[in-house]
C-alpha cells in the first residue's frame, strides 16, 4: 500500500465513450502526476500539478483532459480515444517538485480502448 | 537531458547479491541519481536515490563511481520478490520530472 490509489483497476471502452480516470493520495503531497506506460515502452510523464496548478503537458493530445480540484485527487477525463490509447494509466504524488524527492505511484488503470 | 543506459536484463540466483549497473556519462554536477522497481502488474517503486556519496537503505545500496559517470545498484540478499524491471533515473532542479528509461529486468533463480 503506497498510499495512492486508483480507481478503477481496469476500464474498457468504445472510442465513442466518455470515462474518468481516477487518483487519491493520503500522503498531504502537494504534487501529483500521471504516467501513460504502453505495453513494451517507457512510462510517458503526461501531466503535472505542483499545487493544484497544473506545471506541465507534454503534448497530449486533447481527448485526455486532467483536473485537479486539490492535492490529494487527481482525474483524467477520457473522450473520443483511440486504440493506440490502451495501456496502464499510472498515478503518483510527491511531497514537492524538487530532484530529491520521492515518487509514490498507484497500482494503475489498465485501460483498453475498443 | 541527461540519458542513461542499463542492460535490458539480468539474471541471479536466490540469496545471492544482485549489482545492477547504470551508465550515465553525460550526468550533470546537479543530477541526483533515483533507482524505482516495478513489480508485476503494479506501478514503480523507490528503491534509493543519492548525488555523490554511496547511500544505504533498508531495500538497497548505492555505489556511486567517483567521477559519477555510472553507478551500481546493490540488492545484498536476492529473494524471488525482487525480481522486477529496475529504472535507473536522473532528476536535477529545474528539471524535476523523472524520466524512465526501459530498465533491466532481474530474473531471480531459485
Amino acid at each position: 500500500e503506497t498510499g495512492v490509489t486508483q480507481t478503477p483497476r481496469h476500464l474498457v471502452m468504445g472510442m465513442t465513450n466518455k470515462k474518468s480516470l481516477k487518483c487519491e493520495q493520503h500522503l498531504g503531497h502537494n504534487a501529483m502526476y500521471w504516467y501513460k506506460q504502453s505495453a513494451k515502452k517507457p512510462l510517458e510523464l503526461m501531466f503535472v500539478y505542483n499545487f493544484k496548478e497544473q506545471t506541465e503537458n507534454n503534448s497530449v493530445p486533447s481527448r485526455f483532459s486532467p483536473e485537479c480540484p486539490n492535492s490529494s485527487h487527481l482525474f483524467l477525463h477520457l473522450h473520443t480515444l483511440q486504440p493506440e490509447d490502451s495501456a496502464l494509466y499510472l498515478c503518483a504524488s510527491s511531497q514537492l517538485r524538487d530532484p530529491r524527492e520521492k515518487l509514490f505511484f498507484g497500482s494503475g488503470t489498465q485501460l483498453s480502448v475498443l | 537531458d541527461a540519458k542513461t543506459t542499463q542492460p535490458n536484463s539480468m539474471e541471479s540466483n536466490e540469496e545471492e547479491p544482485v549489482h545492477l549497473p547504470c551508465n550515465h556519462s553525460t550526468i550533470s554536477g546537479t543530477d541526483y541519481i533515483h533507482w524505482y522497481r516495478q513489480l508485476p502488474s503494479q506501478g514503480p517503486e523507490y528503491v534509493i536515490h543519492g548525488l555523490t556519496s554511496n547511500v544505504n537503505n533498508r531495500m538497497a545500496s548505492l555505489a556511486i563511481a567517483e567521477d559519477r559517470k555510472s553507478s551500481t545498484l546493490i540488492l545484498h540478499r536476492a529473494t524471488l520478490r525482487d525480481a522486477a524491471v529496475y529504472y535507473c533515473i536522473l532528476a536535477n532542479f529545474g528539471n524535476e520530472k523523472l524520466t524512465f528509461g526501459t530498465g533491466t529486468r532481474l530474473t531471480i533463480i531459485p
